[in-house]
C-alpha cells in the first residue's frame, strides 16, 4: 500500500455541478500532484502543490481548481460540470525534490451525468 | 513541449516468449524516464526509472537517446505480467515542468497460458 489516499472512490453527478475531490499524501509527503485519466485523452497532469504553494500547472481547465492544506492534503474542485469531465482522478505524492517517484492513490471515478 | 508516444494499445504474447513494449520521447533536455503499471483494479505503481537502472520482475529498459526511445523489455512473460503498462517522462531539475509526469497513452499487455 503506497499510503496516499483519496476519497470519495466514486461520485456521481449531474452536469453544472460542483464536486470536491480529496487527496492525503503519504505521510512525510510534501508534493501532491493530480492527474485525469480518461478514455480519450489518457493520463494527464493537472497541477502540482509543494508544501502549500502552487508548483506546476498543467493542463487545468478553468473550472477546475486546488489547493494544499497546511496539514498537506489535497482537494482538487471541479465546478460547472460537463459530460466530458467524466474520468477518474488521480492524486500522487512525493517527498518534493529531488526524489522522483510519485506514489499514487487509488483514484476517484467521477461520472457526470 | 515534452511528449511521449506508445505506439501499442495493446499487446498479446504467450507466457514464455519475449515482450517488448515501445515507447518513443520528445523532449529537448535530459529528461527522466519511468514506467509504470498498473495490475487490474490496483493503483498506478512504479516499475522502474531509467537512472536506477534496474532489472523489476525481470523486466528491463534501456534509454537510448540517439532514437529518444525507452522501451520495456522482459525474455520471458509471465501470466501475471498481464496488467497496463505506462511510459512516463519527468522534466529535468530546473525546468518550468520539473516534476511533473507526462505520461503515454499506455499499452495493455496480454500474456495467454
Amino acid at each position: 500500500d503506497s499510503g496516499v489516499t483519496q476519497t470519495p472512490k466514486h461520485l456521481i453527478t449531474a452536469t453544472g455541478q460542483r464536486v470536491t475531490l480529496r487527496c492525503s499524501p503519504r505521510s512525510g509527503d510534501l508534493s501532491v500532484y493530480w492527474y485525469q485519466q480518461s478514455l480519450d485523452q489518457g493520463l494527464q497532469f493537472l497541477i502540482q502543490y509543494y508544501n502549500g504553494e502552487e508548483r506546476a500547472k498543467g493542463n487545468i481547465l478553468e473550472r477546475f481548481s486546488a489547493q494544499q492544506f497546511p496539514d498537506l492534503h489535497s482537494e482538487l474542485n471541479l465546478s460547472s460540470l460537463e459530460l466530458g469531465d467524466s474520468a477518474l482522478y488521480f492524486c500522487a505524492s512525493n517527498a518534493g525534490i529531488p526524489n522522483y517517484e510519485q506514489y499514487f492513490g487509488p483514484g476517484t471515478r467521477l461520472t457526470v451525468t | 513541449a515534452q511528449r511521449v508516444t506508445q505506439p501499442e494499445k495493446l499487446l498479446s504474447v504467450f507466457k514464455g516468449a519475449p515482450v517488448e513494449l515501445k515507447c518513443n520521447y520528445s523532449y529537448s533536455g535530459s529528461p527522466e524516464l519511468f514506467w509504470y503499471v498498473q495490475y487490474s483494479r490496483q493503483r498506478l505503481q512504479l516499475l522502474l526509472r531509467h537512472i536506477s537502472r534496474e532489472s523489476i520482475k525481470g523486466f528491463t529498459a534501456d534509454l537510448n537517446k540517439g532514437e529518444t526511445s525507452f522501451h520495456l523489455k522482459k525474455p520471458f512473460a509471465q501470466e501475471e505480467d498481464s496488467a497496463m503498462y505506462y511510459c512516463a517522462l519527468s522534466a529535468s531539475p530546473g525546468g518550468t515542468s520539473y516534476g511533473k509526469l507526462t505520461f503515454g497513452q499506455g499499452t495493455i499487455l496480454t500474456v495467454h497460458p
